[in-house]
């Protein structure tokens, strides 16, 4: 599916609970981003990882964490201290160093209930 | 840091005009822009690009232009067709940095 694979597609979480969202990709890339997407808002960078164990924060890094102990795996945490988690998640993937355009993941659509 | 302005936030057309969206931008090392169309419910696709060494860039009815002098940049879209519905996005990334700045989409909504 494009090469990068987010799950699960909808996710519900009740308050106080920390969820895992899951991004896999098999094009290579050295860097991946995550994104989160709110009507009206654009994109706005969660955390971002250029090579393996390493990761940097984005605009909106707080209540969020992040992982990369392999090149195919970023995934991100929701804690329980993200106050407004409801939002559609996107992870994205380039060549790594931006001289191409993103290939984006399918999206995790996060519902606090 | 860079910032992006994209206008309008909905446009609304006919089938088969034309319709244009505007992004202006702020850091003048800026050197890639994209263009990503994300239709409802779906992931943003990469649809064009253009880089500050050329002026302007055509895909079929898509076509790309780049004010650098202005530092603005536009996405025009002829003979328009209802699947061409969707939100698009402009992103400026700067010389300094390989995280591009996204603007805040416009809603295009095609009418059949």
């Amino acid at each position: 599916d494009g090469g990068i694979t987010q799950s699960p597609k909808y996710l519900f979480r009740k308050e106080g609970q920390n969820v895992t969202l899951s991004c896999e990709q098999n094009l290579n890339h050295d860097a991946m981003y995550w994104y989160r997407q709110d009507p009206g808002q654009g994109l706005r960078l969660i955390y971002y990882s250029q090579i393996v164990n390493d990761f940097q924060k984005g605009d909106i890094a707080e209540g969020y964490s992040v992982s990369r102990e392999k090149k195919e795996s970023f995934p991100l945490t929701v804690t329980s201290a993200q106050k407004n988690p409801t939002a559609f998640y996107l992870c994205a993937s380039s060549g790594g160093t931006g001289v191409t355009g993103y290939t984006f993941g399918s999206g995790t659509r996060l519902t606090v209930v | 840091g860079e910032n992006v302005e994209q206008h309008p936030s909905t446009l609304s057309v006919q089938e088969g005009d034309s319709a244009v969206i505007k992004c202006t931008y702020s850091d003048s090392a800026s050197n890639y822009f994209p263009w990503y169309k994300q239709e409802l419910g779906k992931r943003p696709q990469l649809i064009i690009d253009i880089r500050s060494n050329v002026g302007e860039k055509k895909d079929q009815r898509i076509a790309v232009t780049l004010n650098k002098t202005a530092k603005h940049f536009s996405l025009h879209i002829t003979e328009t067709q209802p699947e061409d519905s969707a939100v698009y996005f402009c992103a400026a990334r700067s010389g300094g940095s390989y995280i591009p700045t996204f603007g805040r989409g416009t809603s295009l909504i095609v009418h059949p």
